[in-house]
């Protein structure tokens, strides 16, 4: 399996540009997470998923951030528009039915908002 | 309001002893318990876990202790090697929602 797949790796932009992340989550694995990495906040969770619906998404930090999942093998993180303090690395994490407890995190993308 | 909370940045540890990591909680609701380990430019991987039903669990040079009185769980490695050198997170949830809360993480540096 190839794992979680996350595009792009890196991300540079212009501070009022909108931003697409995108990840593919493990064939059937039914959760899906995204998360932001900082050094003060260590690894945020943003939203989460269940079978292409969202669960939760009160990590969002505003309405400049949405997540869609419009099914099972894709999802996407988009910020519009981006600033400065968006910068950071953006994982997205699926795990699997029999296996809670342990999510599959992708290589994340490194966004930098200049 | 950080529920979950690694309070050293950064731990050095001579190859062959212990290292130690440390972790609290606030939420009393939490009740599983997880530790990833990332190395640079990497995803977070899953090491071992633990349910609030246990006080103990071993998974060869890893041992994960829970003290629910104290809301505080630790992760010993024994022996350390230098290719556990990494930033460890701490992981909490309540089990009812998977919602999976992390720390701001540990950079161990093992050294030879």
């Amino acid at each position: 399996d190839a794992g979680v797949i996350q595009s792009p790796r890196h991300e540079v932009t212009e501070m009022g540009q909108e931003v697409t992340l995108r990840c593919k989550p493990i064939s059937g694995h039914d959760y899906l997470f995204w998360y932001r990495q900082t050094m003060m906040r260590g690894l945020e969770l943003l939203i989460y998923f269940n079978n292409n619906v969202p669960i939760d998404d009160s990590g969002m930090p505003e309405d400049r951030f949405s997540a869609k999942m419009p099914n099972a093998s894709f999802s996407t993180l988009k910020i519009q528009p981006s600033e400065p303090r968006d910068s950071a690395v953006y994982f997205c994490a699926s795990s699997h039915p029999d296996r809670r407890e342990k999510l599959f995190f992708g290589s994340g993308t490194q966004l930098s908002v200049l | 309001d950080q529920q979950v909370k690694q309070n050293s940045p950064s731990l050095s540890v001579q190859e062959g002893r212990i290292s130690i990591l440390n972790c609290d909680y606030t939420n009393s609701m939490f009740d599983y318990f997880l530790w990833y380990k990332k190395y640079p430019a990497e995803g977070p991987t899953f090491l071992i876990s633990i349910s609030s039903i246990k006080d103990k669990n071993e998974d060869g040079r890893f041992t994960v202790f829970l003290n629910k009185s104290a809301k505080h769980l630790s992760l010993h490695i024994v022996p350390s090697q230098p290719g556990d050198s990494a930033v460890y997170f701490c992981a909490a949830s309540d089990s009812g929602t998977y919602k999976y809360i992390f720390g701001t993480g540990t950079r161990l540096k093992v050294l030879a």
